[in-house]
């Protein structure tokens, strides 16, 4: 059984630059979720895709954006980076309808300068 | 909206002494529970879940949790902590309706000193 992986584990953009983060997800999981974790505060839900589409949305604007691959893997972009977009970007992946067993990747840790 | 508060930012503790970190959440719907853990530069990882049965739920490395709806908490307990406990524990909760997504507490993290 594989995890999760993500892609980079770290990335120093400018502000104003655009950047894209991947995930990899567990086998057999068919929905991924993205969350940001700021400095000593715990995850917020960004979004969440099943079947290539996005199926909820957290309160984020929509600079942030996503795409999920038929192999379930997925991106998540963020354009106009802002330093307030530093954080740690979680992916987690999961079975829609299943017994709520998300699995985390270590995270991508993005910091705006 | 559901919310959920870890009351402690911050726990020490010696090694091999009880331990326990709570967790309030409020609903006006029935809810899944969670916890999870975070070590330095890592994940999170899943401690324990709450989904229905019994109150008391055993999870990984020794944990568990019991769901009060009445105090409408699920706090965590470990009865001998080891140093390799320290970490970034965080509560969690999902909607039993509508989209269902994981609403985190804003963690506590746990030190365990010799």
């Amino acid at each position: 059984e594989t995890g999760v992986t993500q892609s980079p584990t770290h990335l120093i953009k400018t502000r104003g630059q655009q950047v894209t983060l991947r995930c990899s997800s567990q086998s057999g999981h068919n929905t991924v979720s993205w969350y940001q974790q700021a400095l000593g505060q715990g995850p917020q839900f960004i979004f969440q895709y099943y079947r290539e589409e996005e199926n909820g949305r957290g309160n984020f604007p929509p600079r942030f954006s996503g795409l999920q691959f038929p192999n379930y893997s997925s991106e998540l972009n963020v354009n106009a980076l802002e330093l307030d977009d530093s954080a740690l970007y979680l992916c987690a992946s999961s079975l829609l309808q299943g017994d709520y067993g998300y699995t985390f990747g270590s995270g991508t840790r993005l910091t705006v300068v | 909206a559901q919310s959920v508060t870890q009351l402690d930012s911050q726990v020490p503790v010696f090694e091999e002494a009880p331990v326990e970190l709570r967790c309030n959440y409020s609903s006006s719907v029935s809810v899944y529970l969670f916890w999870y853990v975070q070590y330095p530069n890592q994940g999170l990882q899943l401690l324990l879940k709450y989904l229905s049965g019994s109150t008391l739920v055993k999870g990984i490395n020794g944990f568990e949790a019991e769901f009060n709806k009445s105090q409408t908490s699920f706090h965590l307990r470990k009865p001998s902590v080891h140093i390799s406990d320290t970490a970034e524990y965080f509560c969690a909760v999902i909607l039993n309706t509508g989209f269902q997504k994981l609403v985190f507490g804003t963690g506590t993290r746990l030190l365990v000193s010799p």
